[in-house]
Formats: structure tokens, sequence, C-alpha cells
């Protein structure tokens, strides 16, 4: 089974920082990786698919990159709506599907 | 816009089958190339895929869960359902339904938590 490290578990920025999150995947796969927001009590919301797509409609300041074993998610200027819950989830073996351990982003 | 929901009892007790449907609503389950996923989420903790279904069937499923775990499809009612045997206080969790589209999952339903006690 492919294997997803999300670092760091939490973290804490001021508004207007640049929050970065990163992913590893146990073995390579391609651009197989989509991030997720998971704001409190609600349903996960799809950010980025294919490691670095824009889903519609959300906001630029978001982004991803990464292909291979190693991936990142970034909000280059933090918002208080962006307070909330980031997972990262690979697809690259369709029969099995693991996300990341979540990385819960605070204000500081 | 493709609506999904779910529905089931929310409390279960040990060692019984824990039964939830999602309703599709706002287009069609037998579309090609959408799978139909659960994905679960114990309270606190972080997101685990259970299991997703195409609509002619074909299902595959998370190995730690496989055998408990059975998704089927009704093709007719426009819904999918998940059953899980032998449930733990462990199985005890939000259980979300999703549309599988490439990759990505969207959109999801808005969850229903499922306790498991006696």
């Amino acid at each position: 089974d492919i294997q997803m490290t999300q670092s760091p578990s939490s973290l804490s920025a001021s508004i207007g920082d640049r929050v970065t999150i990163t992913c590893q995947a146990s073995q390579d796969i391609s651009n197989y990786l989509n991030w997720y927001q998971q704001k409190p009590g609600k349903a996960p919301k799809l950010l980025i698919y294919d490691a670095s797509n824009l889903e519609t409609g959300v906001p630029s300041r978001f982004s991803g990159s990464g292909s291979g074993t190693d991936f990142t998610f970034t909000i280059s200027s933090l918002q208080p709506e962006d307070i909330a819950t980031y997972y990262c989830q690979q697809f690259d073996h369709l029969e099995t599907w693991t996300f990341g351990q979540g990385t819960k982003v605070e204000v500081k | 816009q493709l609506q999904l929901q779910e529905s089931g009892p929310g409390l279960v007790k040990p060692p019984e089958t824990l039964s939830l449907t999602c309703t599709v609503s706002g287009g069609s389950i037998s579309t090609h190339s959408h799978y139909w996923v659960w994905i679960r989420q114990p309270p606190g903790k972080g997101l685990e895929w259970i299991g997703n279904i195409y609509y002619d069937g074909g299902t595959n499923y998370n190995p730690s869960l496989k055998s408990r775990v059975t998704i089927s499809v009704h093709t007719s009612e426009n819904q999918f359902s998940l059953k899980l045997r032998s449930v733990t206080a462990a199985d005890t969790a939000v259980y979300y339904c999703a549309r599988q589209l490439g990759g990505g999952l969207l959109p999801w339903g808005q969850g229903t938590l499922v306790t498991v006690s006696s």
C-alpha cells in the first residue's frame, strides 16, 4: 500500500503569511495527488487536483506543486477564512486510495 | 447541480451491521467515468477511504476493511449503499459519500455520524 506522510501536523501563522504544507508518498505516484480543505463540522472541499490544478472557484492564493513522491501545497497569503485542516490524497493506485494525516492551520 | 445525501441509523450496536445509503440527485449514478465513494472520519481524527463502486457494480475496498465491507449500487433508485459488518466502537465516525471524478472527490455529502455503542 502507498503511504502518505504529511507535515507538519499543525502550524500557526499570521494573517498574510505564506503557508507551506508537504506530502510525501512512499512510492512514485506521478502527479496523482489532490489537496482538500476541511472546516470544522463540514465535509472536505477539493482545492487542487492532479498536484497543481486549481479547482474551479478556488482562490488563486492556493497552489500545489510536485510530482513523483514529493508534493507541496501553498497558501500565498493566509486569510482568516483559510483556517482549516488540509489533507493530501493519492489516487495512483485506484484500487486503494490514501489520505495524509492532515495539517491543522491556526492563526498566531 | 449534483448533490449527495447520506442516510441511515445514527446508532448501531456492536457487533451488528452498519447500513448507510447515499442518494444522488441532480444527475445520474450511471454516468460513465464516475466512481461513487465512501469515506469515514472518526471524531477528531483524519479521513479514511472505505471503498468505491462503479455504476456497473465493480468495487474496490480498503484492505483493512475489506473483510467486513460491501458497497452496492442501486441504479433504478439513483443510490449506492454501504454495509459494514461486525462493528465495534472503533467504527464510530462521520461517514461521507462522494463522487470520484477523475482522481478527485467532488462533490461530497454533508456526512452522517454513526455511533457504535450498546
